[in-house]
């Protein structure tokens, strides 16, 4: 079983709709949860950190369930910029700071 | 921009060659980790560097080795490439977890250096 699992898409989704990424992991005493955006051909970009009181930033909401060990994204109003890869990252250790990636999931948005 | 800079930015090398890439972390970052990205795969941690020591690895062999120098720079080393070493390499580089309050310290990543062995 992978550390990080996600559903890599493709996710084409129209201008303005809703659009939901779920992500789960298995290492259960995983520490750190975020979500990062890549670009074709550039790196990656943290997006938004993930807690369990759940975080919002503008049309951007994360969740995390940790008894579930499940992580979710929602973009509200998609915007033709919001596409690009989305990669469900965890923290296995707190204090050594190996990022674990999932596969990413891709998302165009069609005008 | 990020501040994280690598060189160079393609490369083309042939099975069983050697190849060094170079990261300049951002000015105030004193860790750096480096990850191998497969296409259409998320980035897979290598190692990290904190003060010129290696402090963490993930599943890779040993002929994946690095650097890292008093100001910060890194290198990562690979010898005897094999087809399947060929990857975007990304380095990120962050201030050691602590050192700046918060559970955790965000790692910037630098543009890759996209590695192709034939």
């Amino acid at each position: 079983r992978k550390e990080v699992e996600q559903d890599p898409g493709p996710f084409n989704v129209p201008e303005g709709a809703t659009v939901a990424f779920n992500c789960t992991y298995s290492n259960s005493a995983s520490q750190s949860f975020f979500w990062y955006r890549q670009d074709c051909r550039k790196e990656p970009k943290l997006l938004m950190s993930v807690y369990s009181s759940g975080n919002e930033d503008g049309r951007f909401t994360a969740q995390l369930n940790r008894a579930s060990q499940y992580i979710s994204l929602l973009i509200r109003d998609s915007k033709l910029s919001d596409s690009a890869t989305y990669l469900c990252v965890v923290n296995p250790i707190f204090g050594n700071e190996k990022l674990t990636f999932g596969t990413g999931t891709r998302l165009t948005i069609i005008p | 921009e990020t501040g994280v800079t690598q060189s160079p930015t393609h490369l083309i090398k042939t099975r069983g060659q050697q190849v060094t890439l170079r990261c300049s972390s951002q000015s105030g970052h004193n860790t750096v980790s480096w990850y191998q990205q497969a296409l259409g795969q998320g980035p897979q941690f290598i190692f990290q560097y904190y003060r010129e020591e290696e402090n963490g690895r993930g599943n890779f062999p040993p002929r994946f080795s690095g650097l890292q120098f008093p100001n910060y720079s890194s290198e990562l080393n690979v010898n005897a490439l094999e087809l399947d070493d060929s990857a975007l390499y990304l380095c990120a580089s962050r201030t050691k977890i602590g050192t700046s309050g918060g559970a955790f310290n965000e790692q910037f990543f630098g543009p890759g250096t996209r590695l192709t062995v034939l």
